[in-house]
Parts: C-alpha cells; structure tokens; sequence
C-alpha cells in the first residue's frame, strides 16, 4: 500500500488549497481514505472521510462548510480542498487508509504528509 | 485543545518499563476502543498498539495497551533507544461523530 501526496504550498489567508493523494498497492474503492492534520508542536486532528467507491463523505464538525472531499476513481486519487484559509490551518496534512476487520479499524497506511504554510 | 489527555513528557531508562496515560470520556474511550500510534520527527505516525491492546505485525512485543473506563494507557518495557518518539492515544468519539486523538506524549529515553 502506498499514499503519495502533493507537495508542499503556501497561502494567503482567506485563500483556498487542493492536497491531492494518490494510492497505489490495493484496489482503490475497497477503503476510505481519512484525512488528519498536524499543526506544529500539536497532536493530530481528524478532517474527514471518503468512501472512493460511492463518494459518500464525512466530515468534523469543525470542518463541515469548509472542506470538499473528493475522489477520481480512474487515477485511484482522493482530493481535500480547504476553503478560508487562516493562520490557524498551517499543519502538515496526511491522507491515510484504515485497516478493517470485523474487531479493528485504525490507521494502519499514512502518506508522507503535505505541509500547508497560510502567511500573509 | 486536544479531546483526549495525556501528560506531555515522560522519561525512563533504558531496560526499564514507562507507562503513558490517555484521559477521555464516555463517548469516546468509554464506549469505543483506543489505538495508540508512534511518530518520529518529520514522520507520518505508525501504529503501535489498536483495538485496545493489540499488536499489529512487526510491532515488539514490548508494547502493550490497556483500557479501563473513560482511561487507557500504553506500556513500553525494556526500554531502548530507539523508543524515544512522540506517542499519541486516537478513539471514535461517538458525540461529536469523529476520530480524536491526544495531544501527545513526548517519550524520553535517558
């Protein structure tokens, strides 16, 4: 299993960003893809879920509003796009993929991380 | 601030055993099973321990996990080096309908 997201970016407050994560190594829409951000110095924070086979998302109440999940299922891609960017959002921002059996469901495949910089 | 607790720091020596709390509530740890994950600087965080007290293949079998109430906590006996990581506690929080996790524990080895 492997996640390979986009690169680094930088904003502008109140602007908008696009973090892309490309899988590999399994079939795509058999799992969700989560996403989790870090800010610096601080413990991760869930963002959402999408389900790649039916686009069916999820998202943290903090993040309802602001967040777009999407996926393409002919290049095995999900997207996250932030709107409103601020300060506050500056974190490394990781796709990741559950393991799932009928007693377990954590995060057990992660993409290497995408830092998002909003500076004005 | 994080929804799940833990002591920001902890420290042990090498060979000996170091324990790092997680502090929750009814609606995630209390009702739902904790995983515990290691991260190293400039990495994406691995997990150690899931479903409470389990081990995924690779991991030691130095780590071990346990649960009580609203509280889980992981264990790291015969503490090496390469041990030294932030550690951080995840569970389903059935109120707010999503994954929290901790603020971390930053592990030293001595």
């Amino acid at each position: 299993v492997q996640l390979v997201q986009s690169g680094a970016e930088v904003k502008r407050p109140g602007a908008s960003v696009r973090v892309s994560c490309k899988a590999s190594g399994y079939t795509f829409t058999d799992y969700y893809i989560h996403w989790v951000r870090q800010a610096p110095g601080q413990g991760p924070e869930w963002i959402g879920r999408i389900s790649p086979k039916s686009g069916d998302t999820k998202s943290g109440q903090k993040f309802q509003g602001r967040v777009t999940l999407t996926s393409d299922t002919s290049i095995s891609t999900v997207y996250m796009d932030l709107s409103r960017l601020n300060s506050a959002d500056t974190a490394v921002y990781y796709c990741a993929r559950p393991h799932v059996d009928y007693t377990s469901y954590y995060f057990d495949s992660w993409g290497h991380g995408t830092l998002v910089t909003v500076s004005s | 601030q994080s929804v799940l607790t833990q002591p920001p720091s902890a420290s042990g020596t090498p060979g000996h055993r170091v324990t790092i709390s997680c502090s929750g509530s009814a609606s995630n740890i209390g009702t739902n099973t904790v995983d515990w994950y290691q991260q190293f600087p400039g990495m994406a965080p691995q997990v150690v321990i899931h479903s409470n007290n389990e081990r995924p293949s690779g991991v030691p079998d130095r780590f071990s996990g346990s649960k009580a109430g609203t509280s889980a906590s992981l264990a790291i006996s015969g503490l090496q080096a390469e041990d030294e990581a932030d550690y951080y506690c995840a569970a389903w929080d059935d109120s707010l309908s999503g994954w929290v996790f901790g603020g971390g524990t930053h592990l030293i080895v001595l």
